[in-house]
């Protein structure tokens, strides 16, 4: 596997709070992306980072923040969770030439 | 904009048969073609792609999926199926130059391998 970490893995929070979930790799990729996956939607792109205090907006960007401020470390911030952000979040990495994406374990939110 | 289909939600193989799951396309330009795999509780693990070259594409765990430019299309195979390839399998796509080199998932195809 991808030296890729996510934490928490799991979480459970109320509607309105402020959630922060971290990616962390080892690989020293240029490229981190954060995913949602929901049934039958597959998975969507939330945000992506392309280097260090570098991103863009992915297809479901409403209701989240990123931010990379270190090559290893990208965080996905949702500034106050509703019911709708109840998903499995996964990261992904890719290196310069960026043809494949590896992906992390996931973390499993819950918004009550 | 790129898209991606998968048209069977569900797909049930008796062990030992041919197993096929079905991916179609749609970009602009030139693709970039992948397969991923999930187990459960798992995050997705990279089983092949496709970037230029042999239309035939050969991957992890004896998978192979074949680059169809007319059709445009992107079926993953395996010939003699395993009952511990259940799992959920997704296709994506890229386009060449996407900004940002975005992937596009199709909304996944569950496989159950009968023993």
């Amino acid at each position: 596997d991808a030296g890729i970490t996510q934490s928490p893995r799991h979480k459970v929070t109320e509607t309105g709070t402020p959630v922060t979930l971290r990616c962390h790799q080892t690989e020293n990729h240029r490229y981190m992306y954060w995913y949602r996956q929901d049934p039958g939607h597959g998975l969507r792109l939330i945000h992506y980072s392309y280097g260090v205090k570098d991103t863009d907006k992915g297809e479901v960007s409403d209701g989240y923040s990123v931010s990379r401020s270190k090559t290893e470390d990208f965080l996905l911030t949702l500034e106050s969770a509703t019911s709708s952000q109840t998903s499995v979040y996964f990261c992904a990495i890719s290196d310069h030439r960026a043809d494949t994406q590896y992906f992390g374990p996931g973390t499993r939110l819950t918004v009550l | 904009a790129q898209s991606v289909a998968q048209p069977e939600d569900q797909v049930n193989v008796a062990e030992g048969n041919p197993l096929t799951v079905k991916c179609t396309y749609s970009v602009s330009g030139n693709p970039y073609l992948f397969w991923y795999v999930q187990y459960p509780n798992r995050g997705l693990q990279f089983l092949l792609k496709y970037i230029t070259g042999d239309n035939l594409v050969k991957g992890s765990y004896g998978f192979e999926a074949e680059f169809n430019k007319s059709q445009t299309s992107f079926h993953l195979k395996k010939p003699s199926a395993l009952v511990s390839d259940s799992a959920l399998y997704f296709c994506a796509v890229r386009e060449i130059q996407a900004a940002g080199n975005k992937l596009t998932f199709g909304g996944g195809t569950r496989v159950l391998v009968k023993p």
